[in-house]
């Protein structure tokens, strides 16, 4: 595998489900991120880790539940999700503070539909 | 850090060129990259500049940064059909941060038709 990926790359679950979004980098980065990706609306930036630390929460709902076990993996834990919360989520790896500063590598997506 | 992008769909013969302008409000902003989006993919890193420069080139594509303006476009000459997707510009969310955040615009659907 190169780059990052993410699995699955589609999923439909209910409101009372509860599943996990993993993503996998292998570029050898220390910072991850998730993003939501909705239709006509720009990037919406939700998480960020460095060297395993969460640095950022904007503001996400509590029904949202990252983990960074090590640098290379990152997962997104759902549960009681809305239907707007159906929306393509991207993660994304970086090499900070040092290297392309804010050069990011996406992965493919997880198209996620909550009903 | 406030980044907006224009056109929001820009449609093209095979051949011409195809010009995408994003403007972003913080004027210690220093990185300005350009992101592709095919269908059923995740955005690709294509092209950036750096402030210190005021233009950069690849092959078909190009970016030219204003700074006095505070706006930066993406140039693509000689549109293929294959260019065809959603291309975003980003700024970074200011220039202390060090985790390399980045402010995205709304994104331009580019369709280039044979």
């Amino acid at each position: 595998e190169t780059g990052v990926t993410q699995t699955p790359r589609h999923l439909v679950m209910g409101m009372t489900n509860k599943k996990s979004l993993k993503c996998e980098q292998h570029l050898g980065h220390n910072a991850m991120y998730w993003y939501k990706q909705s239709a006509k609306k720009p990037l919406e930036l939700m998480f960020v880790y460095n060297f395993k630390e969460q640095t950022e929460n904007n503001s996400v709902p509590s029904r949202f539940s990252p983990e960074c076990p090590n640098s290379s993996h990152l997962f997104l834990h759902l549960h009681t999700l809305q239907p707007e919360d159906s929306a393509l989520y991207l993660c994304a790896s970086s090499q900070v503070p040092r290297g392309s500063l804010y050069e990011q590598y996406f992965g493919p997506g997880t198209r996620l539909t909550v009903t | 850090e406030n980044v907006e992008q224009h056109p929001s769909t820009l449609s093209v013969q095979e051949g011409d060129s195809a010009v995408i302008k994003c403007t972003y409000s913080d004027s210690a902003s220093n990185y300005f990259p350009w992101y592709k989006q095919e269908l059923g993919k995740g955005p690709q890193l294509i092209i950036d500049i750096r402030s210190n420069v005021g233009e950069k080139k690849d092959q078909r594509i190009a970016v030219t940064l204003n700074k006095t303006a505070k706006h930066f476009s993406l140039h693509i000459t000689e549109t293929q059909p294959e260019d065809s997707a959603v291309y975003f510009c980003a700024a970074p969310e200011g220039t202390t941060d060090s985790w390399g955040k980045l402010q995205f615009g709304a994104g331009t659907q580019v369709v280039v038709t044979p």
